[in-house]
């Protein structure tokens, strides 16, 4: 297992049309995390899951998007409806309960056209 | 609400100096944890180093240290003898102990750090 995995690196989409990414953990990590990055600025939480419960999500989470992440194994995150203002680094965390150190995939960036 | 603040968007060390990277955060909370996180230029956020608040001993990683002043809520990351490939983004990560049932990061705008040969 090499680290957290999320496909795809690059999205470009026009405004309005729906978009899902995908996030592999490590296999043994039973918390994945969702976080978003706009330019010049840092992380931001987006939602998170414990094994296949989702059991926090952010106010910036709005009813565009979903998370999902079937039989505690890999997430999904998909944005209905796109606007310029999707336009961010997705990126994906995964860690053990018992840890508080994430490891960090290498995002998926989307541009809303 | 917990808040991160770090106050210099950008740095520049000499190759072999020593920088240090200021973060100062705000809470209510007594139990928690940071972190100081580094993201080269298209790649991966990396952990660097974490503090947890209830150790007093500052948390040292090889060339990296950190001064945590609990009372002040100062958490400043020293950096020694740089390299060019510390070259990156450094962010500053906040995160409650999960007494208040959250385990979410919250980070700092970050600060570019840029190694001089």
């Amino acid at each position: 297992d090499t680290g957290v995995s999320q496909d795809p690196r690059h999205k470009i989409t026009k405004r309005g049309q729906n978009v899902t990414f995908r996030c592999d953990p490590i296999s043994e990590h039973n918390r994945l995390y969702w976080y978003r990055q706009t330019l010049g600025q840092g992380p931001e939480f987006l939602t998170y899951f414990q094994n296949e419960a989702q059991l926090e999500k952010s106010r910036l989470l709005s009813d565009r998007f979903s998370a999902e992440r079937p039989k505690g194994s890999f997430s999904t995150l998909e944005i209905q409806r796109t606007e310029q203002g999707d336009s961010a680094m997705y990126l994906c965390a995964s860690s053990l309960v018992q840890t508080y150190g994430y490891t960090f995939g290498s995002g998926t960036r989307l541009t809303v056209v | 609400a917990q808040t991160v603040t770090q106050s210099q968007p950008e740095m520049s060390v000499q190759e072999a100096e020593t920088v240090t990277l200021s973060c100062t955060y705000d809470t209510s909370e007594s139990d928690y944890y940071l972190f100081w996180y580094k993201q080269p230029p298209s790649r991966q956020m990396i952990l660097v180093i974490r503090q947890e608040a209830y150790k007093q001993q500052n948390a040292t990683e090889n060339r990296f240290s950190v001064n945590f002043q609990k009372a002040a809520k100062s958490f400043s990351l020293k950096i020694s003898d740089s390299q060019l490939g510390d070259a990156a983004m450094y962010f500053c990560a906040y995160r409650s102990a999960g007494t208040s049932g959250t385990y979410k990061y919250i980070f700092g705008t970050g600060t570019r750090l840029k190694v001089l040969a």
